[in-house]
């Protein structure tokens, strides 16, 4: 069974902490994507990265795609209340369609 | 765009009983998701259709649940019938093409399905 590990399961912290969350795999992905999801939404994709080693920042959020791409992290600068959700990693193995998901950070920004 | 429209939002029922979903995707996206997302877990997903073919069906726990997406558009997905371990959010979600570099999906809201 191919699984997606991430970690931590649950992030508590205060406004303006730094964190990082790690999506983990024993299998290679063609590429990885991050979503946050909200309370009664469906989530909503923030970043896809396809090449190993690959780094990508969207504002205060930075994504990277590990060198030998089974593995990929996600760290936030000075976290803010807004960012509070259900991080979730997904992507499809390298060689097949098949789609999974992470199993999910629930992170909580204390103002 | 208007984005990937499901119904209803919630629906309780008591074991046993059928339950239908609806989902319309953006227009023009060729594949089309269903997953389930069990409270505090990442959503599982449970079919995938490439136009009205199925690509993907393997977790679809095939002697209760059905789905269809007649026309290559809109889809349903059935609970028949459904057990108190089937409470949970049901996800449909679009792409433009099969999942692979750099293919987004979008998701819909979802439907709030609790078994009594």
């Amino acid at each position: 069974t191919q699984l997606l590990e991430q970690s931590p399961q649950f992030l508590s912290i205060q406004e303006g902490e730094n964190l990082t969350v790690y999506c983990n795999s024993s299998s290679v992905f063609s590429s990885l994507q991050w979503y946050r999801q909200e309370p009664g939404e469906g989530p909503v994709l923030l970043v896809t990265v396809v090449t190993g080693g690959e780094v990508k920042k969207l504002k205060r959020l930075t994504f990277q795609f590990g060198d030998a791409r089974k593995d990929s992290s996600l760290h936030i600068t000075a976290a803010q209340p807004g960012d509070t959700g259900l991080y979730l990693c997904a992507g499809p193995f390298s060689g097949t369609y098949k789609y999974i998901f992470g199993t999910g950070t629930r992170l909580k920004v204390l103002a | 765009e208007a984005g990937v429209a499901q119904s209803p939002r919630y629906k309780i029922i008591e074991k046993r009983q059928s339950v239908a979903f609806w989902c319309n995707p953006i227009s023009g996206h060729a594949t089309l998701y269903w997953y389930q997302q069990i409270l505090g877990q990442g959503p599982k997903l449970l079919i995938q259709f490439q136009n009205n073919g199925v690509v993907d069906d393997s977790q679809l726990p095939k002697d209760r649940f059905s789905a269809e997406r007649l026309k290559g558009v809109d889809s349903t997905l059935k609970i028949q019938p459904a057990k108190l371990e089937d409470s949970a959010v049901y996800l449909c979600a679009s792409s433009l093409g099969r999942q692979g570099h750099g293919q987004p999906q979008h998701f819909g809201d979802g439907t709030r399905l609790s078994i009594l």
